[in-house]
């Protein structure tokens, strides 16, 4: 199957700080993928919907001044947490379709300090 | 926006003992999938069943689908600890790369 990687896997940054984290699809191209949120004991959220080439289409609620989706190329899109508070502290997950099915990244873990 | 509810929220079960999950959606799917997360790591993906398929089996698990009650049924035989995690559906809306909306999912303890 495909594989999707993200990086980093856990991040702490202090409050006011940008993070940015990295999903790439390793053996396959992706024009679209998708950012996912997950707060403790929760469910994923679906964030946003990141397109090669083009702006990203953001869910209702989601600052797209906040969370900065840079998708540059085939093989990677990039997820921005500027001026990161406390209540950002999260799991963030990417997916990307390959064939008909959707690959999720391992997440990486926000924790703003 | 999340449209898949799964109940119960949370389960505890023994050691071999079956362990079933449900999940209702509320629009049109193309197919229903399930995953597994242990606890502050990613998802595994399970089982996918189409809309047009009312029950899958892999290993110890069978899904089941129902589309004229939006619903759907995991079922975990001969549960182990090592099943101990949070269970997801999630529905996609057409086949392909479309996103996932997931559920709010069921922890499951498995005791030993």
């Amino acid at each position: 199957g495909a594989v999707v990687s993200q990086h980093p896997s856990r991040v702490i940054c202090k409050s006011g700080t940008s993070v940015k984290i990295e999903c790439r699809s390793l053996d396959f191209q992706a024009t679209t993928m998708f950012w996912y949120r997950q707060f403790p004991k929760q469910s994923l959220m679906l964030m946003a919907t990141s397109n090669e080439g083009s702006k990203a289409t953001y869910e209702q609620g989601v600052e797209k001044d906040k969370f900065l989706i840079n998708h540059a190329s085939l093989t990677l899109s990039t997820l921005t947490v500027t001026s990161a508070h406390p209540e950002d502290s999260s799991f963030y997950i990417c997916s990307a379709g390959w064939r008909g099915e959707l690959f999720f990244g391992e997440g990486s873990r926000l924790t703003v300090l | 926006s999340q449209q898949g509810e799964e109940d119960p929220q949370a389960l505890s079960i023994q050691e071999g003992e079956n362990a079933t999950m449900n999940c209702s959606y509320k629009t049109s799917i193309n197919n229903l999938q399930w995953y597994r997360q242990n606890s502050g790591r990613g998802l595994v993906h399970l089982i996918l069943i189409r809309s047009n398929e009312r029950e899958k089996h892999s290993g110890r698990l069978r899904v089941t689908l129902d589309t004229s009650k939006k619903s759907s049924s995991l079922l975990i035989t001969a549960s182990r600890a090592a099943d101990t995690a949070s269970y997801f559906c999630a529905t996609a809306a057409s086949p392909g790369n479309t996103p996932l909306v997931f559920g709010k999912g069921t922890r499951l303890s498995v005791i030993a």
